[in-house]
């Protein structure tokens, strides 16, 4: 079946550190991978997908179909990176149908 | 382009009711997916239209229906509400085969309480 999952529930960092969000998937074909985010009253939006390459507000995400995993990392956090982020699956086979993971909330410390 | 917009914001019912939430997607959109966001948890894939159709459905029960019409807006009903229907509901519009695959623009979502 498939599945999204994020490990962290809560992930707090200070500002300038490195931070890297967890995702892994499970899907025997071939995956879309995305990372939305939700800031504070704010309605989700999409942050990047693998299939562009590029990084958005310094995020990048590397696609690993070894390990299956799309973690979304950043060398150094701001405050403003403070947010809820979800890691989606899409599966293009299925009529783009997109599954979500259950979310990780960044917290950047000042 | 206001984007994709839902209706009403919030809205409270009780148990057994039931309740019609209304979804204009982005402009130029023709695909209409709807989302179950309970507090604390990622959206959990409810169905998707497309050509006023549902075509792909998740692990939702028949109480749960929608339809599509030809302006591409959508509605979602919950018939027989229980207590557990408390949730916001998302409407995310995309573009039908859209290269580099289904970004989805997600509405406000409607705040659904059931007492």
């Amino acid at each position: 079946a498939q599945r999204v999952t994020q490990p962290e529930k809560l992930l707090s960092v200070f500002k300038g550190a490195p931070v890297e969000l967890k995702c892994n998937y499970s899907y025997s074909g071939s995956p879309e991978l995305f990372w939305y985010v939700q800031y504070s009253r704010q309605r989700l939006q999409l942050l990047l997908r693998h299939i562009s390459r590029e990084s958005i507000k310094g995020f990048t995400a590397d696609l690993n179909k070894g390990e299956t995993s799309f973690h979304l990392k950043k060398p150094f956090a701001q405050e403003e990176d403070s947010a809820m982020y979800y890691c989606a699956l899409g599966m293009k086979t299925s009529y783009d149908k997109v599954i979500f993971g259950p979310g990780t909330s960044l917290s950047v410390i000042p | 382009d206001a984007g994709v917009t839902q209706s009403p914001t919030h809205l409270i019912k009780t148990r057994g009711q039931q309740v019609t939430l209304r979804c204009s997607p982005k402009s130029g959109h023709d695909t209409v997916s709807w989302y179950q966001q309970a507090l604390g948890q990622g959206p959990q894939f409810i169905f998707q239209y497309y050509e006023e159709e549902e075509r792909q459905r998740g692990n939702f029960p028949d109480r749960f229906s929608g339809h599509q019409f030809p302006n591409y807006s959508s509605e979602l009903n919950v018939n027989a509400l229980l207590l557990g229907d408390s949730a916001l509901y998302l409407c995310a519009s995309s573009l039908e085969q859209a290269a580099g695959g289904p970004e989805q623009f997600f509405g406000p979502g409607t705040r659904l309480t059931v007492l």
